[in-house]
């Protein structure tokens, strides 16, 4: 199985301030095709987690470009430019390259 | 616009069986790629089981020869049939369309 793995565990960050969230797949997500099934998803507070990004650096359908994705291979980051209150939650990275589909163990957000 | 509404859930004694439901809109359920993924309380996400549009079907190994994936093209509808339910299969379950669009779950609670 792929084991991801996100750091830090926690972050409280200022409103107003930038935050960063890596992941570490332990195997390449990049596909022969050139696509990298790399995904990252917000769980605000008792809600379903939402997709915020796609293969990589692709920011799904509404979110705000205060949002970015980067990386390849192994080594990926989720960036948020200027943290507000709703933005509060779990931040999740996921592959699905190879079953079983799995995802990093979250990063909880706060603000300060 | 692209919704699914999972149903099914409740409090089930170990060993019993729950079929979950997930109805679908905006979208075909046969042609698309879907999945159920569960998070006990408190917990992070788990995959458990995905029915590609081909048909096949896959689950996690902890799930394995319990559930079953399946869908109903009449009614554009995804099931899980869970079976031998055990205390860990407790958690709130997802149906998601290739993990992009997520319902707002259903909570399964095994216990006696």
């Amino acid at each position: 199985d792929i084991v991801m793995t996100q750091t830090p565990h926690s972050l409280s960050v200022t409103p107003g301030q930038p935050a960063s969230i890596s992941c570490k797949s332990s195997q390449s997500l990049l596909q022969s095709d050139g696509k990298t099934f790399f995904y990252w998803y917000l769980q605000r507070p008792g809600q379903s987690p939402q997709l915020l990004i796609y293969e990589v650096s692709n920011r799904f359908s509404g979110v705000p470009d205060k949002f970015s994705g980067s990386g390849s291979g192994t080594d990926f980051t989720l960036n948020i430019s200027r943290v507000e209150a709703e933005d509060v939650g779990i931040y999740y990275c996921m592959q699905r390259i190879q079953l079983p589909i799995t995802f990093g163990q979250g990063t909880r957000l706060e603000i300060k | 616009e692209v919704q699914v509404v999972e149903s099914g859930g409740g409090l089930i004694q170990p060993g019993g069986s729950l079929r979950l439901s997930c109805a679908a809109s905006g979208f075909t359920v046969s042609t698309n790629y879907m999945t159920w993924v569960r998070q006990a309380p408190g917990k992070g996400l788990e995959w458990v089981s995905i029915i590609y549009s081909g048909g096949s079907t896959y689950y996690a190994d902890s799930v394995k020869g319990r559930f079953t994936i399946s869908r109903d093209n009449s009614k554009n509808t995804l099931h899980l049939q869970m079976n031998s339910l055990r205390a860990e299969d407790t958690a709130v379950y997802y149906c998601t369309r290739w993990a992009d669009y997520w319902g707002q779950g259903t909570l399964v609670t095994v216990s006696s």
